[in-house]
């Protein structure tokens, strides 16, 4: 059974669209995040939700919008798609202090 | 601008012995949070925490939230090679936008 799961898996889109990507976690988890991956292969935190308190990081524009509809689902949802949106996006859940499990990952290509 | 220093910024002691790491700001935060980042994966939330002096204990952590919330600290007691990791805080400020330091990184020899 997969604990984390994401999709799509790939993702091609024009610059302007608006496009989702979903997350599930079967874990029971308490908190999920969503991270970017850039080229250089750096994991950057994005969104963290815990206990319906969403945590996000400034640095991420307000284009892209996490939505929670239950425990076990964060969907990220990303308005008017940039090139530099271009990335792999890791969906994980982690509960108290234990490891984060991720997700397989979806690789967005805007063109 | 505003800034989170975390001291130090690396860190590399026995495993058994006791550690601090700071988190401090000229600003003031509504909510602090603290995440710990293993080789290869992302930060993991470990606490948040809300209240002036408030103290948090996870096992062998304990995080203290400083009386005017503007720094914070992250203590472990006997330290285990498990505990190696980068240490991130990260603060909400009036303005609602979380402001990352830029880590601890914490080598426990074993």
């Amino acid at each position: 059974d997969t604990a984390v799961s994401q999709t799509p898996k790939y993702l091609v889109t024009q610059m302007g669209n608006d496009k989702s990507i979903k997350c599930e976690q079967n874990l029971g988890h308490d908190t999920m995040y969503w991270y970017k991956q850039d080229s250089k292969k750096f994991l950057k935190i994005m969104f963290s939700y815990n206990n319906k308190e969403l945590i996000i990081n400034e640095t991420v524009p307000n284009r892209f919008s996490p939505k929670s509809p239950d425990k076990a689902h964060l969907n990220l949802h990303i308005n008017s798609l940039e090139l530099g949106d271009s990335a792999v996006y890791f969906c994980a859940s982690s509960q108290g202090t234990s490891r984060a499990y991720f997700g397989p990952g979806t690789r967005l290509t805007v063109t | 601008t505003q800034l989170l220093e975390q001291s130090p910024q690396f860190l590399s002691i026995q495993e058994g012995e006791n550690l601090t790491v700071y988190c401090n700001s000229s600003s003031v935060f509504s909510s602090l949070q603290w995440y710990r980042q293993e080789p290869g994966e992302g930060p993991v939330l470990l606490v948040t925490v809300v209240t002036g002096g408030e103290v948090k204990k996870l096992k062998r952590l304990t995080f203290q939230f400083g009386d005017a919330r503007k720094d914070s600290s992250l203590h472990i007691t006997a330290a285990q090679p498990g505990d190696t990791g980068l240490y991130l805080c990260a603060g909400r400020n009036r303005d609602d936008k979380i402001i990352f330091g830029k880590g601890t990184r914490l080598h426990i020899l074993p």
